[in-house]
């Protein structure tokens, strides 16, 4: 079946500017992360979803950066007033469940963010 | 110091060797996961282990808790096995959160 997308695959803007990056998650699946790589590094936890609601931001980096699942499914990430160091690989993973047990995490392809 | 530390971060082999990448951890984990990042960003994941030894393949993961380390071994290397291997742990869930904290990677470059 199909995997986690992610879209765009590559976005490039400008300071100062308003991004949104998409994630479509494994049907079925009801928690969603996202992660951000930079550039030689391993990924950072932003935000975890557990169903409709966010369970855990606090790897947030600050107001600038938001995430929504309004409906249990698709996630968007929304980062206002955008800085040269927003700029990484945005990565998003969901997993079948919660609860007691480990969970695989299923990686999307990521979007590269690159702000100029 | 990060939390989880990998070694080496760069590693070259030639075709056939035997391939041991590390992994150790200062905190209390209920999971450590061993994950492949090809060029171009995609993660798999190799293994999820709480404990013990699994195999899968030419590769095995183990891990002992009371040291707090893992390895990954490839046996039989192949210029396909090239990537960034990265570890991750999954800390004892405090609510429904299990989010993953990553290692820095080891890249893993084979040659013919």
């Amino acid at each position: 079946g199909a995997g986690v997308s992610q879209t765009p695959s590559n976005k490039v803007t400008e300071k100062g500017k308003y991004v949104e990056l998409r994630c479509d998650p494994i049907s079925g699946h009801t928690a969603l992360y996202w992660y951000r790589q930079s550039l030689g590094q391993g990924p950072e936890f932003l935000i975890y979803f557990q169903g409709t609601g966010a369970a855990d931001d606090s790897g947030l980096p600050n107001d600038r950066f938001f995430a929504v699942r309004p409906e249990g499914s698709v996630s968007t990430l929304k980062i206002q007033r955008t800085e040269r160091g927003d700029s990484a690989v945005y990565l998003c993973a969901s997993s079948p469940a919660s609860g007691g047990a480990v969970n695989e995490q299923f990686f999307g392809p990521g979007t590269r963010l690159t702000v100029l | 110091k990060n939390e989880v530390e990998q070694s080496p971060q760069n590693l070259t082999a030639q075709e056939g060797e035997f391939i041991t990448i590390n992994c150790s951890y200062s905190v209390g984990i209920s999971a450590l996961h061993w994950l492949q990042q090809h060029p171009g960003g995609g993660i798999v994941s190799l293994f999820m282990l709480s404990s013990g030894k699994k195999k899968h393949g030419r590769l095995i993961a183990t891990i002992n808790i009371q040291e707090k380390h893992s390895s990954l071994h490839i046996t039989a290397s192949h210029p396909r096995d090239s990537a960034v291997y990265i570890c991750a742990v999954e800390r004892p869930k405090t609510g429904t959160a299990s989010k993953l904290t990553f290692g820095t990677g080891t890249r893993l470059q084979v040659t013919l």
